[in-house]
């Protein structure tokens, strides 16, 4: 069965580091998006994408926050300038079309020293 | 602002029994209805999702919207120990089709 997956599985940076997170969405998926979950927190939603542009994000993606589809199979979420608070699991997800179920990627664990 | 609410629980049932989740949201525009089953320290996988008001079956698991009293449930036949995880319930709010607004989880303990 097709799969979202993403890597590294777990990331450390230092603080002021950038870091770029990987995903690759399930392949006849057109919406991706990102979704970070701090520890013992809710699942928050960050940003969609589609046709090669973010299509809705959150008071959360501000300019620190970016995203690119940098080749036909792989969605990337890059973080300028980590702060401590960015640490957290990172969830991409994909969906075949608009307003269809969102399958999660197994995340990206983020550490910030 | 659009609220998704569930008791965090823990909430516990012997193996075999009908364990129960519930969820409330807050924007009745909201269109689309998802529950993810968690297990600790991994990602929300999908198990049930329902749009329309009414009962949803799949296997085990059968879901329930009511979209006039702004609620839906998962109910979970012949509980196993495997199911203990927490349950998300995640609302699609009318005018946000992209995103996916998530309650807190129930946390569901089935005891053998």
């Amino acid at each position: 069965e097709p799969e979202v997956t993403q890597t590294p599985s777990h990331q450390v940076t230092q603080m002021g580091q950038e870091v770029i997170l990987r995903c690759v969405p399930i392949s006849n998926h057109l919406y991706f998006y990102w979704y970070r979950q701090i520890l013992g927190q809710k699942v928050e939603f960050l940003v969609s994408f589609y046709n090669n542009e973010i299509s809705e994000k959150s008071e959360i993606f501000d300019d620190q926050f970016s995203v690119e589809r940098p080749d036909g199979s792989n969605f990337t979420l890059k973080i300028r300038s980590t702060k401590l608070e960015d640490s957290a699991m990172y969830f991409c997800a994909s969906s075949v079309l608009l307003g269809y179920e969102q399958y999660f990627g197994p995340g990206t664990r983020l550490t910030v020293t | 602002q659009k609220e998704v609410e569930q008791n965090s629980g823990p909430l516990s049932v012997p193996e075999g029994a009908i364990a129960s989740l519930n969820c409330t949201y807050s924007d009745r525009g909201s269109q689309s209805f998802f529950w993810y089953r968690q297990y600790s320290g991994k990602s929300p996988e999908l198990i049930m999702f329902i749009y329309s008001n009414g009962d949803k079956e799949d296997g085990r698991f059968t879901a329930q919207l009511n979209k006039a009293s702004q609620y839906v449930s998962l109910l979970i036949r012949d509980s196993q120990p495997s199911d203990s995880a927490t349950y998300l319930c995640a609302v699609r709010i009318k005018g946000s089709a992209r995103q996916l607004t998530f309650g807190s989880g129930t946390q569901l303990t089935v005891l053998p």
